[in-house]
C-alpha cells in the first residue's frame, strides 16, 4: 500500500472534465516535495505528464493540468476523450521512507 | 530524440538470472542518470535502481538489494540490469528511463523505454 493514495478508478463522459486525487501526508507531498503525473494508455510504457505539481512537458494538451493544495495534489482532465483512457500515476519524495514513491494509480474510464 | 530501447526479457527459471538492456540515443547519455522500474502484472510502478549519470553510485530498493545490479556501458551507450537469484515475485514489465530532478533536487522520470516483461516460473 503506498504513502500516496489514489483512488481506483474514476470515469467520465467524452467531453467532461474529471479529476484524480494524490492524497499523502506531511511526510511528502505536505512537505512541500513536487508531485509528477504521468498516464499509462494499455499495453504501452508511462508517460510524463504533469512535473513539478502544474507545468507540462512540451507536446502534451492543455486539457490536463495539475495542482497541489496541503497534503494532496489532483490531476485534471478537460475535454475528456476515448484516447485518455488509461491509468494514472502520482509519484512525489517521502521523507519517511527517504525515496521517491508511486501512487498506486487510477484507472481511467471514458463512458 | 530521445530514444531507449529495451532487449534481453524472457522466461526464467526461479535461482537464475537475467540481463536487461536499455539502448539510448538522441541524448547525451554520461549527462543522466538512468533508473529502472517496474510493474507486476495488473498493477502499480514499482522504483528498482538508480545509477548516477557517471556510474559512481547505485541504489537500489529493499525488495532487489544484493540480487540486482545496475550498470552503465558509455561506449555503448547502454544501461543494465544484471538479475540474479531470480524470485517468482520478481516478474512484472521492467522500464528503463531516464532522470530529471525537480526543485526540491528529487527525481522524476522524462523518458521511458518500451518495457520487457520478465517471467520468473519453473
Amino acid at each position: 500500500q503506498s504513502v500516496l493514495t489514489q483512488p481506483p478508478s474514476v470515469s467520465g463522459a467524452p467531453g467532461q472534465r474529471v479529476t484524480i486525487s494524490c492524497t499523502g501526508s506531511s511526510a511528502n507531498i505536505g512537505a512541500g516535495y513536487d508531485v509528477h503525473w504521468y498516464q499509462q494508455l494499455p499495453g504501452t510504457a508511462p508517460k510524463l505528464l504533469i512535473y513539478s505539481n502544474n507545468k507540462r512537458p512540451s507536446g502534451v494538451p492543455e486539457r490536463f493540468s495539475g495542482s497541489k493544495s496541503g497534503t494532496s495534489a489532483s490531476l485534471a482532465i478537460t475535454g475528456l476523450q476515448a484516447e485518455d483512457e488509461g491509468d494514472y500515476y502520482c509519484q512525489s519524495y517521502d521523507s519517511t521512507l527517504s525515496a521517491s514513491v508511486f501512487g498506486g494509480g487510477t484507472q481511467l474510464t471514458v463512458l | 530524440q530521445v530514444h531507449l530501447v529495451q532487449s534481453g526479457g524472457g522466461v526464467v527459471q526461479p535461482g537464475k538470472s537475467l540481463r536487461l538492456s536499455c539502448a539510448a540515443s538522441g541524448f547525451t547519455f554520461d549527462s543522466y542518470s538512468m533508473h529502472w522500474v517496474r510493474q507486476a502484472p495488473g498493477k502499480g510502478l514499482e522504483w528498482v535502481a538508480l545509477i548516477w549519470h557517471d556510474g559512481s553510485i547505485m541504489y537500489y530498493a529493499d525488495s532487489v538489494r544484493g540480487r540486482f545490479t545496475i550498470s552503465r556501458d558509455f561506449s555503448k551507450n547502454t544501461l543494465y540490469l544484471q538479475m540474479n537469484s531470480l524470485r517468482a515475485e520478481d516478474t512484472a514489465i521492467y522500464y528503463c528511463a531516464r532522470e530529471l530532478r525537480d526543485s526540491s533536487g528529487f527525481y522524476y522520470f522524462d523518458h521511458w523505454g518500451q518495457g520487457i516483461l520478465v517471467t520468473v516460473s519453473s
